[in-house]
């Protein structure tokens, strides 16, 4: 049963362009929710958060939306830069315990 | 030298056979997990310990164990390996007094490892 989803595999962007991501969630007991980017041959590397209490997180090009109600969170990375091309994995937990990954997303920027 | 060190960082191993993957860790932390990688499915928890003393199942713990030597250490074996156990494989650790909105978590590079 997977907990948290990640619809779409990829995704391709423009350079300069707005890339968004999208994750659904099952479980309410969830209390946060980060994204991780990850390279090839390298382990996942934390990009943004954000706590349940809250339906927005802003950090730098990088803003993350919780919808609770939708159980939706969505990741939005503007202006794109080819740097961005990665896989990117929404994960939750609950109660500060383990990680619960999404099957992740390809992104590649188009220059 | 990388705060989580994954060894091997690849391997080619024969259906079963046993394995040992191994991790080890600078940061201090008390936790550390370990979590496969496949194509489509994500990473998903296999192993995690929140100390020495204290190792839980995961989601997909069957044909795995593991042994939590020292707070810096925390080895995966796989005592007859069969191909479906293919994957890259990924160990972490977190410090417990950390909120779950800090990231927290720091990952080796991970192993990747073939059954044939």
């Amino acid at each position: 049963d997977q907990q948290v989803k990640q619809n779409s595999p990829s995704l391709s962007v423009q350079e300069g362009r707005i890339s968004i991501l999208n994750c659904d969630y099952t479980n309410s007991m969830f209390d946060y929710f980060l994204w991780y980017k990850k390279y090839p041959a390298e382990g996942p590397t934390f990009l943004i958060s954000i706590s349940s209490i809250k339906d927005k997180n802003e950090d730098g090009r990088f803003t993350v939306f919780l919808n609770k109600s939708a159980k939706h969170l969505s990741l939005h990375i503007v202006p794109s830069q080819p740097g961005d091309s990665a896989v990117y994995f929404c994960a939750a937990s609950a109660r500060n315990e383990k990680l619960t990954f999404g099957t992740g997303t390809r992104l590649t920027i188009i220059p | 030298d990388a705060d989580v060190t994954q060894t091997p960082r690849n391997r080619i191993t024969k259906t079963g056979k046993r394995i040992m993957l191994e991790c080890s860790q600078t940061k201090g932390h008390d936790r550390m997990y370990w979590y496969r990688q496949d194509p489509g499915l994500g990473l998903r928890l296999i192993y995690y310990s929140f100390d020495v003393k204290d190792i839980n199942k995961g989601e997909i713990s069957d044909g795995y164990s593991v042994s939590r030597q020292a707070q810096a250490k925390f080895s995966l074996s796989l005592e007859s390996a069969i191909p479906n156990q293919t994957a890259l494989y990924f160990c972490a650790t977190k410090a417990a007094n950390t909120g779950g909105a800090s990231g927290g978590y720091t990952f080796g590079s991970g192993t990747r490892l073939t059954v044939v």
